[in-house]
């Protein structure tokens, strides 16, 4: 089947560590998007990536990091200088055509907490 | 960054009642997106809307997206226990490349 994996699906972690939440998908999108998700708030872009080796900010970039080295995968690192990390991430992916380029099709997402 | 202004914000409605939420900007959009989240989980694309004017059905559910291109409005007929969950709104705007999201639309139903 088809679809974006995230994982894992709860993850602890204590303050000033690094962490990284795996992003794969199947579905040869070449886009790949990071969202991250406050309670009673809409989501908010992290990093997102049009093409492998490439990817740009988002409207909340800092404190974290991003690589695109394989099509497939777009795996996010939540560093010690994100001041909150406590939320729930969610990535995305959509294909190339113009006319359905922007329909996003999101993972399961992965809910981080920072003790 | 931008959101959407979404509402209302919760609904609490009785099963079998139809349901009505909307977005709305003051910018113009190209794309309208509706996505429905339940509890823990990634959003789930509902409907696609690219046309100003058009109206366009996924079951129960009846999207449409503006003739201003500054609002798009889901309606869900007849509902059941399984509609509950949070519903998103999200735009593509003129001339950007990143889609925009509204807060969501937090849909309680008694049974």
């Amino acid at each position: 089947d088809g679809g974006i994996t995230q994982s894992p699906k709860y993850l602890f972690r204590k303050e000033g560590q690094n962490v990284t939440l795996s992003c794969e998908q199947n579905l040869n999108h070449d886009a790949m998007y990071w969202y991250r998700q406050d309670p009673g708030q809409g989501l908010r872009l992290i990093y997102y990536s049009q093409i492998v080796n490439d990817f740009q900010k988002g409207d909340i970039a800092e404190g974290y990091s991003v690589s695109r080295e394989k099509k497939e995968s777009f795996p996010l690192t939540v560093t010690s200088a994100q001041k909150n990390p406590t939320a729930f991430y969610l990535c995305a992916s959509s294909t190339s055509s113009a006319v359905s380029y922007n329909e996003q099709f999101f993972g399961p997402g992965t809910r981080l907490t920072v003790l | 960054g931008q959101q959407l202004n979404q509402s209302p914000q919760s609904m609490f409605i009785q099963e079998g009642e139809d349901v009505s939420m909307n977005c709305t900007s003051s910018s113009i959009f190209n794309t309208w997106l509706w996505y429905k989240q339940d509890p823990g989980e990634g959003p789930v694309l509902l409907i696609a809307l690219y046309k100003a004017g058009e109206l366009t059905s996924n079951g129960r559910l009846t999207a449409q997206f503006g003739i201003t291109r500054k609002d798009s409005f889901l309606n869900i007929s007849a509902s059941i226990p399984s509609d509950v969950g949070i519903y998103f709104c999200a735009g593509l705007r003129r001339g950007a490349q990143k889609l925009v999201f509204g807060q969501g639309t937090r849909l309680t139903i008694n049974p």
